[in-house]
């Protein structure tokens, strides 16, 4: 079946600066990768998301870039901001994500520092 | 629109106990996914229903039931519960016939197995 795996597990950056999370996949059947932010104590909300027909979407400060030759695809947040600080988790599913079964990351605990 | 309501919020258990989790889902999703968050860790797939069957199950034993009702709203029994089921069990809803694949979830049922 599916595994991701996620780097970094924690990542802190001055806000304004960039952040960028990776993530690989095992599944070359995997089509859809969303990306999930969760706050502490909330529930998981998605940020952006890709399908493998797509190589980038953008959408404000937030991009996904999506490598299936190498199956990893990255988060990007430019200009953050104090309130990006949250657990961001990556994710696949081979039936396009309306199923329902995505495989997560264990996730990376981004730090905006103001 | 109402979104993704679990209930109850927290509970605790002794070990060997059942326990029954529920979920109403987003008004017009018809299919539920159940997932188990352990601290620090990303949501673990458990299985996902979808017209009152079970419509893909992760790697979890069959102590873990579930069930969907005409209205499309879930529950989750856990039989015979260990220690290592402590664990935040998150719902979510999304529909088959949806376009962008999102599942929405809820707050999520936070479990402790004494």
């Amino acid at each position: 079946g599916e595994n991701v795996e996620q780097h970094p597990s924690t990542l802190s950056v001055q806000e304004g600066d960039s952040a960028v999370i990776k993530c690989t996949y095992s599944d070359s059947a995997s089509n859809y990768f969303p990306w999930y932010k969760q706050e502490l104590g909330k529930r998981p909300q998605l940020i952006i998301d890709i399908r493998s027909n797509v190589g980038e979407k953008k959408d404000q400060r937030i991009a996904v870039t999506l490598n299936k030759t190498a199956k990893h695809f990255s988060l990007h947040i430019t200009e953050t901001q104090p309130e990006d600080s949250a657990v961001y988790f990556c994710a696949g599913s081979d039936y396009g994500g309306s199923q329902g079964n995505l495989i997560f990351g264990k996730g990376t605990k981004l730090s905006v520092k103001p | 629109e109402t979104g993704v309501t679990q209930s109850p919020t927290h509970l605790i258990k002794t070990r060997g106990q059942q326990v029954t989790l529920r979920c109403s889902s987003q008004s017009g999703h018809n299919t539920v996914s159940w997932y188990q968050q352990a601290l620090g860790q990303g949501p673990q797939f458990i299985f996902q229903y979808y017209r009152e069957e079970e419509n893909g199950r992760g790697n979890f034993p069959p102590r873990f039931s579930g069930l969907q009702f005409p209205n499309y709203s879930s529950e989750l029994n856990v039989n015979a519960l260990e220690l290592d089921d402590s664990a935040l069990y998150l719902c979510a809803s999304s529909s088959l016939a949806g376009v962008t694949g999102e599942l929405f979830f809820g707050e999520g049922s936070r479990l402790t197995v004494l």
